[in-house]
């Protein structure tokens, strides 16, 4: 199993929509979450970070982590299909390797 | 404001050929990560380099060697290439290595394959 678990989806929702994604991990020492988007053909860019727990809103992306259930969420309130990319999480201990685990990564489609 | 910038963007490359990867980056970021990423897969680290002059294995390493040539460039090598090596290869880099709340940068990759 590993470390940080990511539904790879595809999740297709209409434009406008609520659209939650989520990542799951096992390693409790995880300290500095992360968010980011993919899309085709581009390297990974960083939406959103958060320490420890605790909710963040930048615009229409609110990121939100519940240490006590190992489970951290981001939200895209009024979906558009410029969202449509996928979306990495990741995570690192603070101090370690200070080297970030990656989900899989959940592919996300808005549709006009 | 190029950031990471990597090259080639395509190659197709014959089983046993070589190749090198370059990545440069523009930040002046201390630290410089090669990654691999294959579908159902995610991001896996290959190798790191913390800072100018030292490198270190990640997850999946085997096949692969790099030089980091300056605090501006990492290289990626394939000695002899192999089918399973085919993947988007991403360099990415980071201010330093201990500053947690700094992301790692990334590059547009490149999509290498080898038949």
């Amino acid at each position: 199993q590993k470390e940080v678990e990511q539904d790879p989806g595809p999740l297709s929702v209409p434009e406008g929509a609520i659209v939650s994604l989520n990542c799951t991990y096992s390693n409790s020492a995880f300290q500095y979450f992360m968010w980011y988007r993919q899309y085709s053909r581009k390297g990974p860019e960083l939406l959103m970070y958060t320490y420890s727990s605790g909710n963040k809103e930048d615009g229409r992306f609110t990121a939100q982590v519940d240490k006590s259930s190992k489970y951290i969420s981001l939200f895209i309130r009024d979906s558009q299909p410029s969202d449509s990319a996928t979306y990495l999480c990741a995570m690192n201990e603070s101090g370690g390797s200070y080297i970030p685990t990656f989900g899989r990564g959940t592919s996300l489609i808005v549709h006009p | 404001n190029a950031g990471v910038t990597q090259t080639p963007k395509f190659q197709v490359l014959k089983t046993g050929q070589s190749m090198t990867l370059q990545c440069a980056q523009d930040m002046n970021h201390n630290s410089m990560y090669w990654y691999r990423q294959d579908p159902g897969m995610g991001l896996r680290l290959i190798y790191y380099s913390a800072s100018e002059g030292t490198t270190d294995k990640g997850e999946v390493p085997n096949g692969y060697n790099v030089s980091r040539l300056n605090k501006r460039e990492f290289s990626l090598r394939l000695e002899s290439a192999a089918p399973s090596q085919t993947s988007v290869y991403f360099c990415a880099s980071k201010i330093d290595r201990v500053r947690d709340n700094q992301p790692q940068h990334f590059g547009d990759g490149t999509r290498l394959s080898i038949l």
